[in-house]
């Protein structure tokens, strides 16, 4: 499968834990983003990268989420001292450049967070 | 503030019935206007898009139409099937094509289920 994929699906966790998902976008697209996703709700951005530089960050809810894409490739989403409203389903999606015709933007299965 | 306005939040439909959804946005910086499907647990898969120097794109059983003056766009799915059952979001990114950050925003989302 030459999808985008997404690690772990579901996580569960405590309130005040830190927690880090993971992304593999498709391999030859050099923009990947992150959303994030509540119930009822359309996706949300985040933040996004081309290839290993981080273009916008200032849609991060808070400082106690960050993320990384060190070599170009797959990406990281960390959220320290998780809270309840950090719940959401956490989807990364992937593209060859701005997202457009011909570029369109490939969505992983996403993951799930629980905090309790 | 919502940019993309989505109607309505659910939908039912009998099996072979033409499906509705509709989308309004406000920002004329938008220049291409994707329409996702997301079924439960999985993340948001594209399903068609449009630009808006065209007023109409069909792809099979699903038609974009597309009125730029009224800054509205709408998806139909003709003769819907149980397997069409769905949540259906319209998404808008900001141009210019291919040198914007290409983040898509969503509207809210049409939870869709066709009757058999």
């Amino acid at each position: 499968d030459t999808g985008v994929s997404q690690d772990p699906r579901h996580k569960i966790t405590k309130r005040g834990q830190n927690v880090t998902f993971r992304c593999d976008p498709i391999s030859e697209h050099n923009r990947l983003y992150w959303y994030r996703q509540t119930l009822g709700q359309g996706p949300e951005f985040l933040t996004y990268f081309q290839n290993e530089a981080q273009l916008e960050k200032s849609r991060l809810l808070s400082d106690r989420f960050s993320a990384e894409r060190p070599k170009g490739s797959f990406s990281t989403l960390e959220i320290q001292r998780t809270e309840q409203g950090d719940s959401a389903m956490y989807l990364c999606a992937s593209s060859l450049l701005a997202g457009g015709p011909g570029n369109e933007q490939f969505f992983g299965p996403g993951t799930r967070l629980t905090v309790l | 503030q919502q940019q993309v306005k989505q109607s309505p939040q659910s939908l039912i439909v009998q099996k072979g019935g033409i499906s509705i959804i509709n989308c309004a946005y406000e920002n004329t910086a938008f220049d291409y206007f994707p329409w996702y499907q997301q079924f439960p647990g999985k993340g948001p898969a594209l399903l068609i898009a449009i630009r808006p120097d065209v007023s109409e794109k069909k792809e099979g059983r699903f038609t974009i139409s597309f009125n730029k003056s009224a800054k509205q766009f709408s998806l139909h799915i003709m003769d819907s099937q149980p397997g069409d059952s769905a949540t259906y979001f319209c998404a808008a990114i900001s141009g210019p094509y291919g040198g914007s950050q290409g983040n898509l925003i969503f509207g809210k989302g049409t939870k869709l289920s066709v009757k058999p």
